[in-house]
């Protein structure tokens, strides 16, 4: 694919429900990054990936939350017990260079609704 | 900490005038600063970035000026379009993550 990919782009769940949320980057970026929006806010940092591992995951909340990324390409982001508090859009983006001097590309999103 | 401040929060000019808005970053050491334009629904996009060892990068209608002294960068939008309506994010790289500002909604009337 051209960019990056988020599915699903809708997810519904009920309170205390598990929920996973898929990232495809571009093809060989190896920075990853996921962003949680919500309205009228911008990108909230949650974790950034370099390659398979988690070079920085302080923005997750808590515990609930945890990221991975096996083999360095696709990543998936996991919520445990979902709460209400965590509706929002989970945006992903990838980034060519190894550093954070260069253009992030940003999926579409995954927009979470917790009932 | 980190912490980006932009304003103003909300923006509304008539269509051709100009339109300014200014990010305040905290970490003297970043030099690399991004704007991206987001529309309603879509995700965020680069429209223009700036390093730190330039002041002003132009493209086309679009320019960001940079003030390292007050820590100060700014996103000039000239001869506004009713499609340059959206939400203008600026960003400062912290250490291993990005820090967003809370955006700016840029409503252009016709």
């Amino acid at each position: 694919g051209a960019g990056v990919s988020q599915t699903p782009s809708n997810k519904v769940t009920e309170k205390g429900k598990y929920v996973e949320l898929r990232c495809d980057p571009i093809s060989g970026h190896t920075a990853l990054y996921w962003y949680r929006q919500s309205l009228g806010q911008g990108p909230e940092f949650l974790i950034y990936f370099q390659g398979t591992g988690a070079a920085d995951d302080s923005g997750l909340p808590n515990d609930r939350f945890f990221a991975v990324r096996p083999e360095g390409s696709v990543s998936t982001l996991k919520i445990q017990r979902t709460e209400r508090g965590d509706s929002a859009v989970y945006l992903c983006a990838s980034s060519l260079s190894d550093s954070l001097r260069g253009e992030q590309f940003f999926g579409p999103g995954t927009r979470l609704t917790v009932l | 900490g980190e912490n980006v401040e932009q304003h103003p929060s909300t923006l509304s000019v008539q269509e051709g005038d100009s339109a300014v808005i200014k990010c305040t970053y905290s970490d003297s050491a970043s030099n690399y600063f991004p704007w991206y334009k987001q529309e309603l629904g879509k995700r965020p996009q680069l429209i223009i970035d700036i390093r730190s060892n330039v002041g002003e990068k132009k493209d086309q209608r679009i320019a960001v000026t940079l003030n390292k002294t007050a820590k100060h960068f700014s996103l000039h939008i000239t001869e506004t379009q009713p499609e340059d309506s959206a939400v203008y994010f600026c960003a400062e790289p912290g250490t291993y993550k990005y820090i967003f500002g809370t955006g700016t909604r840029l409503k252009v009337l016709a």
